[in-house]
């Protein structure tokens, strides 16, 4: 079965600094990766996914996460972060190739931008 | 499209009390998934389904945990008799690539 470890709980960067929350995952087959953001006493919101093609993929608020198959790594990166991002960052895997295709989520890191 | 409703957004019960989350998936999505989120064991995975048929129910915690899908546009997730290690926040996600959360459930049983 599929699965996904974000190593990190907490990450804390300055406002205007760049940003990496890290996500490894572990599947059979090809995956399917996304990011998920949630805010407090909020449902998770999607952020930006990789099925195929370019490694490097674009998502909303300015995110984006390179896909590293070798190393099985889909790190979220921002190139200057904003106060308003600090929330609750998710990462998730769909494995395409088995017939359960269930979609399991990392623990979260929680992201703390300081002014 | 309103996105995935679900139904209550809160839900306060006694203990031994049967309790029923509702879920309106997104319509076209072909995937409905039903997590719970707590803060000592993060988001679970409960059951899921593909075009209404349960595909993997393992991650209900006990046959107190119940799931139904009668047609594509409306889900339930059922605990019955509800106890106080229930309470969590609910949530229900529609999918046909990337899921597509609710605003969730928080269930408190007292």
């Amino acid at each position: 079965a599929q699965s996904v470890a974000q190593p990190e709980d907490q990450v804390n960067v300055a406002e205007g600094n760049p940003l990496t929350v890290k996500c490894t995952y572990s599947v059979s087959g090809n995956p399917y990766l996304f990011w998920y953001v949630q805010y407090p006493n909020r449902g998770l919101q999607f952020l930006l996914k990789y099925i195929t093609g370019d490694n490097l993929v674009k998502g909303s608020y300015g995110f984006e996460a390179e896909f590293n198959k070798s190393q099985t790594s889909f790190h979220l990166k921002k190139p200057s972060a904003l106060v308003s991002d600090s929330a609750l960052y998710f990462c998730a895997v769909r494995d395409i190739r088995e017939n359960n295709n269930d979609m399991r989520f990392g623990a979260g890191t929680r992201l703390t931008v300081k002014p | 499209d309103a996105g995935v409703i679900q139904s209550p957004r809160h839900e306060v019960t006694e203990m031994g009390q049967e309790v029923t989350l509702r879920c309106k998936p997104i319509s076209g999505h072909d995937y409905l998934f039903w997590y719970r989120q707590t803060m000592m064991r993060g988001l679970e995975l409960l059951i899921y389904f593909n075009n209404n048929v349960p595909i993997d129910d393992s991650g209900m915690p006990e046959d107190r945990f119940s799931a139904k899908m009668p047609n594509a546009s409306f889900s339930t997730l059922k605990i019955q008799p509800s106890e106080p290690r229930d309470s969590a926040v609910y949530f229900c996600a529609s999918s046909h690539t990337e899921a597509f959360f609710g605003q969730g459930t928080r269930l408190t049983v007292v």
